[in-house]
């Protein structure tokens, strides 16, 4: 079976500029899962998503950031405009259900911004 | 707030050694804590604790919680260099459930 897979893998770009993210979750999960893991922080959870629907956001670290889900097998995060300070590992996982069932992750999206 | 703390941060050993990594938390309406190991990539599931007591095992790999005192351990026997890796531990939110706050993790290096 296919894991959660996560585009692009490495992304380095120059601050300003508009970053997409982009996950597809397993088949048949229903909860969506953004981090942000850097070695001050650690790993952050910054949103997640049951059935398509934002429940928890309160992560998301300022308005530049924003995140959707249009159906069950795709959601993107989206940094506009982005800043250095923003340069991390972006992770995507998804669960079944949203009871702290064990969540499955992507390989990550490696974020540069010069 | 939830809070999540693994000690020790990082761990030098030898191949063949046995390490106990700790994690304690707090949370308000506790369901289950989870055990991950992050090498070069993403982190990947080991266990799930719900009980306290019950140890939960897998090959060299074991971890049992205590509910009373608020802590989990996860021990590895017979330590390998490809144990090498981060260790997570993480609990779900006590009023937002999918919300798993994550320890700074203890990062476990085995040496040839």
């Amino acid at each position: 079976d296919a894991g959660v897979i996560q585009s692009p893998r490495h992304e380095v770009t120059e601050m300003g500029q508009e970053v997409t993210l982009r996950c597809k979750p397993i088949s048949g999960h229903n909860s969506l899962f953004w981090y942000r893991q850097t070695m001050m922080r650690g790993l952050e959870l910054l949103i997640y998503f049951n059935n398509n629907v934002p429940i928890d956001d309160s992560g998301m670290p300022e308005d530049r950031f924003s995140a959707k889900m249009p159906n069950a097998s795709f959601s993107t995060l989206k940094i506009q405009p982005s800043e250095p300070r923003d340069s991390a590992v972006y992770f995507c996982a998804s669960s079944h259900g949203q009871g702290g069932q064990p969540q499955h992750f992507g390989d990550g999206t490696r974020l540069s911004i010069l | 707030e939830d809070k999540v703390v693994q000690s020790p941060l990082s761990l030098v050993v030898h191949e063949g050694d046995t390490v106990t990594l700790n994690c304690s938390y707090e949370v308000t309406n506790f369901r289950s804590l989870l055990w991950y190991k992050q090498e070069k990539k993403a982190p990947t599931f080991l266990f799930m604790l719900t009980s306290s007591g019950i140890e939960k095992k897998s090959g060299r790999l074991s971890s049992i919680l205590d509910k009373k005192e608020l802590f989990s351990i996860l021990n590895i026997t017979a330590t390998q260099t490809g144990d090498s890796a981060i260790y997570l531990c993480a609990v779900p939110g006590g009023t937002s459930y999918g919300k798993l706050t994550f320890g700074q993790g203890t990062i476990l290096t085995v040496h040839p």
